[in-house]
């Protein structure tokens, strides 16, 4: 079974950095796109950012376009967003995602835990 | 605000049928995705494609579509899909992945 097992997150202050990892396995990590989806504490799924499968494409949401980075290492099987100049507004549970295709469709077959991210003084 | 739009709650009785919908101008052109997500747990996938169950959704989950309009329908629901339900797609531009705001299923 797919296993995505997210780790990083924490509590940071306005406007701090802060890196989150997922480590995946049981699957051909490098074979498959792979997505970084946020939830706010009672709030809806928000799509973050997507890389394709080599890398070689990778698009932000606009509400985090400048400050976070999607990043992937396929000889260490792990996924990375690089989070900069964090607001209130992103304090949320961050999901690692599994796409079904090398680049996108959309289709989020398997899913992490989630790691929570809470930014405040 | 999601490009794709939901109903904030829906209800149904025990063992009836219920039908979830997405609405939005990029499902005129991509499949709405489905997913599960019960409290404190990760979202699962339940429905993508035209209407597609990946393996170990019951076969009360099904999916349509018609224009600009997705939808899940739960054909005899249980108890144990009482759960906040969200569907996504790609954007318009093709390049972004949008969700709708989610619907929470009450099972009465």
């Amino acid at each position: 079974q797919v296993q995505l097992v997210e780790s990083g997150g924490g509590v940071v202050q306005p406007g701090g950095s802060l890196t989150l990892s997922c480590a995946a396995s049981r699957f051909t990590f490098s074979t498959y796109g792979m997505h970084w989806v946020r939830q706010a504490p009672g709030k809806g799924l928000e799509w973050v950012a997507f890389i394709w499968s080599d890398g070689s494409q990778k698009y932000n949401a606009d509400s985090v376009k400048g400050r976070f980075t999607i990043s992937r290492d396929n000889s260490k099987n792990t996924l990375y967003l690089q989070m900069s100049s964090l607001r209130a507004e992103d304090t949320a549970v961050y999901y690692c995602a599994k796409d079904s295709f090398a680049s996108s469709s959309s289709v989020f077959d398997y899913w992490g835990q989630g790691t929570l991210v809470t930014v405040s003084s | 605000s999601s490009e794709l739009t939901q109903d904030p709650a829906v209800s149904v009785t025990l063992g009836q049928t219920v039908r979830i919908t997405c609405q939005g101008d990029s499902l005129g052109s991509y499949y709405a995705s489905w997913y599960q997500q019960k409290p404190g747990q990760a979202p699962v996938l339940v429905i993508y494609g035209e209407n597609n169950r990946p393996s170990g959704i019951p076969d009360r989950f099904s999916g349509s579509s018609s224009g600009n309009t997705a939808s899940l329908t739960i054909t005899g629901s249980q108890a144990e899909d009482e759960a906040d339900y969200y569907c996504n797609s790609r954007d318009r531009s093709g390049y972004h992945v949008v969700f709708g705001g989610g619907t929470k299923l009450t099972v009465l």
